[in-house]
């Protein structure tokens, strides 16, 4: 079955900092590619999305680059700030179903 | 309505006892989902419902989990004979079409059974 594995956490930073979120996924088909971000004492909100091979879905100063070569779906930030402290997940949606990592807590230090 | 609403946000019940969980899709969106994130077992898939058809129940973890979505609108998730291993934040989502766009998501009610 499908399946989605992202790089456990969790995850402290610098303001500033570089972030990177390595997701990879196993599926059949064509899925496309979520990152969802949940905030703190908040629901999920979808940050970004590619819907085939090498597109590149962008949010906020948030990137991923579709690569159905390695599939991989790695999330990238060059300067995190405060805020950008959550919860993230990646998802891939195969049909009607989304299917989720386990979620990376990211925690940005001022 | 402007968002995916859920209630109660929270509930906290009996081992044994009933509840059930509200969600208000985005007016317009046909598919609804329901989803559980618990510690240890991430967000898992529960339902499916698009339009008429007949729901995608392959997610419910037991018979003791129903579900149903009245007038293509509203939808109940219902528990019965709660136990403490269904403590979770229940999740509901809802899309236009199948979701290829992404899903817009709920707050969430959190349970507690005790």
């Amino acid at each position: 079955g499908d399946s989605v594995t992202q790089m456990e956490g969790p995850v402290t930073l610098s303001e500033e900092a570089f972030l990177t979120i390595n997701c990879t996924y196993t599926a059949t088909g064509y899925p496309s590619l979520f990152w969802y971000v949940q905030y703190p004492g908040e629901g999920l909100q979808l940050l970004l999305k590619a819907t085939k091979a090498d597109d590149k879905g962008s949010n906020k100063g948030f990137e991923a680059t579709y690569r159905k070569e390695t599939t991989s779906f790695h999330l990238e930030k060059g300067s995190v700030q405060v805020s950008d402290s959550a919860v993230y997940f990646c998802a891939l949606r195969n049909d009607y179903k989304l299917s989720f990592g386990a979620g990376t807590t990211v925690t940005v230090r001022a | 309505g402007a968002g995916v609403s859920q209630s109660p946000s929270n509930k906290v019940t009996e081992k044994g006892k009933d509840v059930e969980l509200r969600c208000d899709p985005i007016s317009g969106h046909t598919a609804l989902y329901w989803y559980r994130q618990s510690l240890g077992q991430g967000l898992e898939f529960l339902i499916y419902f698009q339009g008429n058809s007949a729901p995608d129940k392959s997610g419910l973890p037991s018979d003791r989990f129903s579900a149903e979505r009245t007038g293509g609108s509203v939808s109940t998730l219902t528990i019965q004979r709660t136990q403490q291993e269904d403590s979770a934040v229940y999740l509901c989502a809802s899309s236009l079409g199948q979701g290829e766009n992404g899903y817009t998501f709920g707050s969430g009610t959190r349970l507690t059974v005790v």
